[in-house]
């Protein structure tokens, strides 16, 4: 397997532009997670689907985030419009019951 | 819900010699700890893991041991080499979806 696939590998984009992270979870996975990574916060949480429905957004910071996931081997995190503050990592993982995380590689994302 | 602590934030150690790094969790269902070694600009990966019945696990020059009365596991890792030097994060979950992260140690081996 592939492992977990992010794209891009890196974004940079101007304030106010809206950003698409993309991510395809392990074949069979059946939980997808949303994580995003600062140094002064660490690993947050932002959102996660069970069998691609989200089970618990309540890490999104704010209406400008948004994310889907319309089949099982396909999820989108968007943030729209961008701010400097959203600078960071995101991470998505996929895991089934009874393992754990596997993370993608990230996609560090540059608002300026 | 869950709350893990992670000590030492920061960790320096001669190469040979032993790093341990201490987590504690608050809510006593947690029964799977998972830790996590995150290199430079690379992705978190899984190193070593431990369930709520088992006490202690090896792999080779790493282990993992866990107090559930006292509610802390721990990493250990043995003959500490330049490689090694890392971020470790230490997570806990009882349902296997959530898992909460503790807040990550950076390991420094000196050779």
């Amino acid at each position: 397997d592939a492992g977990v696939i992010q794209s891009p590998r890196h974004e940079v984009t101007e304030m106010g532009q809206e950003v698409t992270l993309r991510c395809k979870p392990i074949s069979g996975h059946d939980y997808l997670f949303w994580y995003r990574q600062t140094m002064m916060r660490g690993l947050e949480l932002l959102i996660y689907f069970n069998n691609n429905v989200p089970i618990d957004d309540s890490g999104m910071p704010e209406d400008r985030f948004s994310a889907k996931m319309p089949n099982a081997s396909f999820s989108t995190l968007k943030i729209q419009p961008s701010e400097p503050r959203d600078s960071a990592v995101y991470f998505c993982a996929s895991t089934t019951f009874n393992y754990g995380y596997t993370f993608g590689s990230g996609t560090r994302l540059t608002v300026v | 819900g869950e709350n893990v602590e992670q000590h030492p934030s920061t960790l320096s150690v001669q190469e040979g010699d032993s790093a341990v790094i201490k987590c504690t969790y608050s809510d006593s269902a947690s029964n799977y700890f998972p830790w996590y070694k995150q290199e430079l600009g690379k992705r978190p990966q899984l190193i070593i893991d431990i369930r709520s019945n088992v006490g202690e696990k090896k792999d080779q020059r790493i282990a993992v041991t866990l107090n559930k009365t006292a509610k802390h596991f721990s990493l250990h890792i043995t003959e500490t080499q330049p490689e090694d030097s890392a971020v470790y994060f230490c997570a806990a979950t009882y349902n296997f979806n959530k898992f909460y992260f503790g807040s990550g140690t950076k390991l420094n081996v000196k050779p």
